[in-house]
This record gives structure tokens, C-alpha cells and sequence, in this order.
């Protein structure tokens, strides 16, 4: 079952510009995390919000949290062409296991 | 350098055969897992483990088996009771704190011949 619902399911921009995804849950949740994949690779992890946070910055990503609205957004600033990859959410609901739900994708792409 | 390995790259299963993908970590990480993942679709979760000798079934856990007899490692097998297993397998690990980060291998990527 996936939770995560991302939203564009693709984004196209340019070079230094921003962009922004946006990441919808169904059921209340211990945290939230972004990921990235690029290509044929496995993901990298790149940022954890908790649920009692409302937003969170890492170098160029910026991270918020509505746990009201189940939504969630990641904005990238000054986007480069190295920035193109596929980016996912996943949620973590608290219980006995560490077990992760992920969304199904943005894929972003950044025109040099 | 801590990581996953996943090997192989690329692999190619006949009919009726069972094939088996391998992950090993030198992270010292309690909890391992093992998602699937088909063109375009995020990750579905097929078996995880949070300690040695002990695992539980994913959401897709029909068709595959896995067995945990190291901290360090976490095989996978296809069965040929798998009747679709064509896809990019992926091996992860955490620490084991509730929820928390996960470290991905590269993947397998897995086809029918």
C-alpha cells in the first residue's frame, strides 16, 4: 500500500530556478522524509521532518509540514542540472517497526 | 567506507527457476529490507527484518523468500512462484531507531529470459 501521493508526478525547469513538490499522506504519521534517486541508482536520503515540526532547511532544500492537511513540500532553490532525478516521500507511522511507506515520485528535470 | 552492496547489476531468470539477489552492509545496522520497484512507480516494501534471524512480510511478499542469518546480510530469492518479477530490486538498511533514515544499495535489476 502506498501512502504517498507526490504531485506533479513531473516537473520541468530551468537552470537556477526553484522548484517545488509536494507530497500528501492518508493516516497520521511519526515522520516524514524526502529521498532521491537518480537513474537506475537506489535513493539517497535527504532530509526527515518530524511530525511535531513544522519546517526544516538543508543547504538549497527547504522542507514543510502541514499535519493537518497531510501534506508535505520540498522546495529545491537555484536548481541545477545535477538536481535532475526522481524524488519520493516516505513516511514513517510509529508502531513496533521501522517500517517506511513511500510516495510514487517527481520526477524533476533541469534544463542546463 | 560504511555502504550496501548489491550484487548482481543485472540479472536474468528462466522459467521455473529460482534466483537469488544479494545484499551485504558494513554499516552495523540492525534493520535490513527489501523493496521492489516496477517503471515510473515508487517502492513496495516485499520483506524487512529488524533483527537477526527474524523477519516479517512486506505488502508483496508472495512468491519471494529471504533469510537473515547475519547482521550483515539479507539474500533474496525469486521464486518461480514469482509469476512477474521483472523489476529493479532494491536492498536497504537503518539503524533500527523507529522510522528513521535508510540506506539503499544500487540495485538489482532483475528480467525475465
Amino acid at each position: 500500500s502506498q501512502q504517498g501521493e507526490e504531485d506533479p508526478q513531473a516537473l520541468s525547469i530551468q537552470e537556477g530556478e526553484n522548484a517545488t513538490m509536494n507530497c500528501s499522506y492518508k493516516t497520521s504519521i511519526n515522520n516524514l522524509q524526502w529521498y532521491r534517486q537518480n537513474s537506475g541508482r537506489g535513493l539517497v536520503h535527504l532530509i526527515l521532518i518530524r511530525s511535531n515540526e513544522r519546517e526544516k532547511h538543508s543547504g538549497r532544500l527547504r522542507v514543510t509540514l502541514d499535519t493537518s492537511k497531510k501534506s508535505s513540500s520540498l522546495l529545491i532553490t537555484a536548481s541545477r542540472a545535477a538536481d535532475t532525478a526522481s524524488y519520493f516521500c516516505a513516511t514513517a507511522y510509529g508502531g513496533a517497526t521501522n517500517k517506511l511507506i513511500f510516495g510514487t515520485g517527481t520526477l524533476l528535470a533541469v534544463q542546463p | 567506507d560504511g555502504g550496501i552492496t548489491q550484487s548482481p547489476k543485472y540479472l536474468f531468470r528462466k522459467e521455473g527457476q529460482n534466483v537469488t539477489l544479494s545484499c551485504e552492509q558494513n554499516l552495523n545496522h540492525d534493520a535490513m529490507y527489501w523493496y521492489r520497484q516496477d517503471p515510473g512507480q515508487g517502492l513496495r516494501l516485499i520483506y524487512y527484518s529488524q533483527i537477526v534471524n527474524d523477519f516479517q512480510k512486506g505488502d508483496i511478499a508472495e512468491g519471494y523468500s529471504v533469510s537473515r542469518e547475519k547482521k550483515e546480510s539479507f539474500p533474496l530469492t525469486v521464486t518461480s512462484a514469482q509469476k512477474n518479477p521483472t523489476a529493479f530490486y532494491l536492498c536497504a538498511s537503518s539503524i533500527g531507531s523507529q522510522g528513521g533514515p535508510q540506506h539503499f544499495g544500487d540495485g538489482t535489476r532483475l528480467s525475465i529470459l
